[in-house]
């Protein structure tokens, strides 16, 4: 499973609260991903990281920012939850072996905006 | 834009025969293409990459081809089990000489019955 633990596993907040949701790795890849998956859009790219300090912004990264302070740890923040935001949240890593590698995902956390 | 296209209806197939799934994409063409199984409440697994100059590449009971003048990608699993039974994605490269992203279709749902 590459190492990857997400938290938290599950949450429930209200519109208009912010959210942090933690991604973090045990074996220090150098890109990691935040997707959202909804039914009938599948697997979306929200950003994404290629090193520390270094992000850029995915398909719907509208309502979301990141961070990546340490190599193993790469936060997503709702600043402000909206109902639409209620989705399945999924990371993945990256394997450095080439331009062509196969992704990695974390196990997803549920987030319900009400 | 790129776009990736899945049937989005689920396969049904008895136990033993060959499952043949579809992935059609539009307006670019990915260096490479990847596939990925899902099972619910999981996050997606990698399976199998090929290349734009590989017409087919094989794994156990996998087989996948890439059509780069069809635009299209199949994915067969010979000798179906009920095992077998999840949501399989296709992936194929961001575009854009920008292989840092995956683009996933939404995903085709197979179930394999004895």
């Amino acid at each position: 499973d590459a190492g990857i633990t997400q938290s938290p596993r599950h949450k429930v907040t209200e519109t208009g609260t912010p959210v942090t949701l933690r991604c973090h790795q045990t074996e220090n890849h150098r890109y990691m991903y935040w997707y959202r998956q909804d039914p009938g859009h599948g697997l979306r790219l929200i950003h994404y990281s290629y090193g520390v300090k270094d992000t850029d912004k995915g398909e719907v990264s509208d309502g979301y920012s990141v961070s990546r302070s340490k190599t193993e740890d790469f936060l997503l923040t709702l600043e402000s939850a909206t109902s639409s935001q209620t989705s399945v949240y999924f990371c993945a890593i990256r394997k450095d072996r080439g331009l062509m590698d196969e992704q990695y995902f974390g196990p997803g956390t549920r987030l319900t905006v009400t | 834009s790129q776009k990736i296209e899945q049937n989005s209806e689920a396969l049904n197939i008895q136990e033993g025969k060959t499952a043949t799934l579809t992935c059609n994409y539009t307006n670019y063409s990915p260096a490479y293409l990847q596939w990925y199984r899902q099972d619910p409440g999981r996050g997606p697994v990698f399976l199998l990459l090929i290349r734009e100059n590989e017409k087919e590449k094989r794994k156990e009971r996998l087989k996948v081809t890439f059509d780069t003048t069809l635009k299209q990608s199949l994915f067969h699993i010979t000798a179906s089990q009920p095992a077998d039974s999840a949501t399989y994605l296709c992936a194929p490269e961001g575009g854009n000489y920008n292989t840092d992203k995956l683009i996933f279709g939404t995903g085709t749902r197979l179930q394999v019955f004895p």
